[in-house]
């Protein structure tokens, strides 16, 4: 069982709708989650990181984090083509690892159509 | 200022060729790091640096070198690349306080160093 999970996707979704990206983990070990943004041929750009249960805001995203459930979310209010990208999630600590080190999942391709 | 620079961008070398990729930060940040990224992958842990010290190795071949100068630089030195090397390459950094990491320490990335091994 691999230690983050993500859906491939692609996800795709109308402009102005909502995205949502979700994430799955299997280490209850992890401790804190980060959702970064990768442009294809680019370098992952930070988006947010939670690491408290609930919902944690920042503009038009929303990170959303369920402990019990083992479960992260990401979602994308008033989407828009330039939100386009491979969304990656990952995981601090997974697999009883060193803070140090980030397991990431697979990314779930988003495509906003105009 | 979040930001962490890389050079070369292109990297085009031989199979016998030695070469080095360099990064650059000036955050502060005590923890730097080595990542390879193939297509349509996630990035792969290679090294991590706390302090200057190698902390992390993840079982990289030895044909790739890292070495940490002082806490702004990062370098990766290549000998005996083989094609399937070929991969982007990403620095990251991170604050980590002394010496200990953080389950919220942030990793910034690089723009990356995009390699082809011929």
């Amino acid at each position: 069982q691999k230690e983050v999970e993500q859906n491939s996707g692609p996800l795709s979704v109308p402009e102005g709708a909502i995205a949502s990206l979700n994430c799955t983990y299997s280490d209850r070990g992890s401790q804190s989650f980060f959702w970064y943004r990768q442009y294809s041929g680019k370098s992952p750009e930070l988006i947010m990181f939670i690491y408290s249960n609930g919902d944690k805001e920042d503009g038009r995203f929303t990170a959303q984090l369920n402990k019990a459930s083992q479960y992260v979310s990401l979602l994308i209010r008033d989407s828009q083509p330039s939100d386009s990208a491979t969304y990656l999630c990952a995981a601090n600590n997974a697999g009883g690892t060193s803070y140090g080190k980030l397991t990431f999942g697979q990314g779930t391709i988003l495509t906003v159509h105009p | 200022d979040t930001e962490v620079t890389q050079t070369p961008k292109h990297l085009v070398m031989g199979m016998t060729n030695k070469k080095s990729l360099k990064c650059e930060q000036h955050m502060g940040h005590r923890a730097m790091y080595w990542y390879k990224q193939k297509a349509k992958k996630p990035p792969e842990l290679m090294f991590v640096y706390s302090y200057e010290k190698l902390s992390i190795n993840e079982s990289v071949p030895s044909r790739f070198s890292p070495e940490c100068p002082n806490s702004s630089l990062l370098n990766l030195h290549l000998h005996a690349l083989q094609p399937e090397d070929s991969a982007l390459y990403l620095c990251a950094s991170s604050q980590e306080r002394q010496g200990v990491f953080a389950s919220t320490d942030t990793q910034y990335f690089g723009p990356g160093t995009r390699l082809t091994v011929l």
